[in-house]
């Protein structure tokens, strides 16, 4: 989830197809890792959650890959729809520690 | 159902002037955050509050305030508004202590003329 100036990274991928979406993550010391979808006007909303003792996560449609030794999180979403475009942010902590977010990865899906 | 409320939804202002954003949850949380999101910055957090009478400064705290006199409410004041501080300002609380799952409010476009 890393930004380069004004401009978020974007991931294109057809209806149908499975997503990636790549994050790294500075804090060798972050326990939890959570995932992010913001549509346009709209605040942020919970999508899955991984913590440490884990290196992969299923939900709904979605999967959340932890590998610790890279700092790297991944969030895998199959048979992407229209409704999946939006901005994905990935956060992290460690102990007690407040949220770090990434600056985000636009994801748009065409039909 | 439990939610996370924000007013307003859009606001202008002069610069100078002081502005309060308003945050309600009906959670129960203790904790509540305030962050700010600009492009190309992602989400930053302002000041957050882990209970009443509790607060604490983020990462981007200059010029903004809050207090916290009930469970429900943490409004943020911004004490002489700066055209710097146009962004849009999302309210988020949890239920535990430190890093968990956040549940956002739908946020507020502040601009600062």
């Amino acid at each position: 989830g890393e930004s380069v100036g004004l401009h978020l990274p974007t991931l294109s991928v057809q209806e149908g197809d499975n997503s990636i979406i790549n994050c790294a993550y500075s804090n060798s010391a972050s326990d939890y890792f959570i995932w992010y979808k913001q549509e346009s006007g709209k605040g942020p909303q919970f999508i899955i959650d991984i913590r440490s003792n884990m290196d992969k996560r299923q939900g709904q449609r979605v999967t959340v890959l932890l590998n610790k030794t890279v700092k790297h999180l991944s969030l895998q979403i199959a048979a992407t729809q229209p409704g999946d475009s939006a901005v994905y942010f990935c956060a992290d902590s460690g102990g007690y520690s407040t949220l770090t977010f990434g600056k985000g990865t636009m994801l748009l899906v065409s039909p | 159902d439990a939610e996370i409320t924000q007013s307003p939804r859009h606001k202008i202002t002069e610069t100078g002037r002081q502005v309060t954003l308003a945050c309600h949850q009906t959670w129960n949380h203790n904790n509540m955050f305030w962050y700010r999101q600009d492009l190309g910055h992602g989400l930053r957090l302002i000041h957050y509050s882990y209970g009443v009478h509790d607060t604490n400064k983020g990462e981007v705290s200059d010029g903004y305030s809050v207090s916290r006199s009930n469970t429900e409410d943490l409004p943020l004041t911004l004490e002489s508004a700066a055209s710097s501080q146009t962004s849009v300002y999302f309210c988020a609380s949890s239920e535990g202590t430190g890093g968990e799952k956040l549940f956002f409010g739908s946020g507020t476009q502040l601009s600062v003329l």
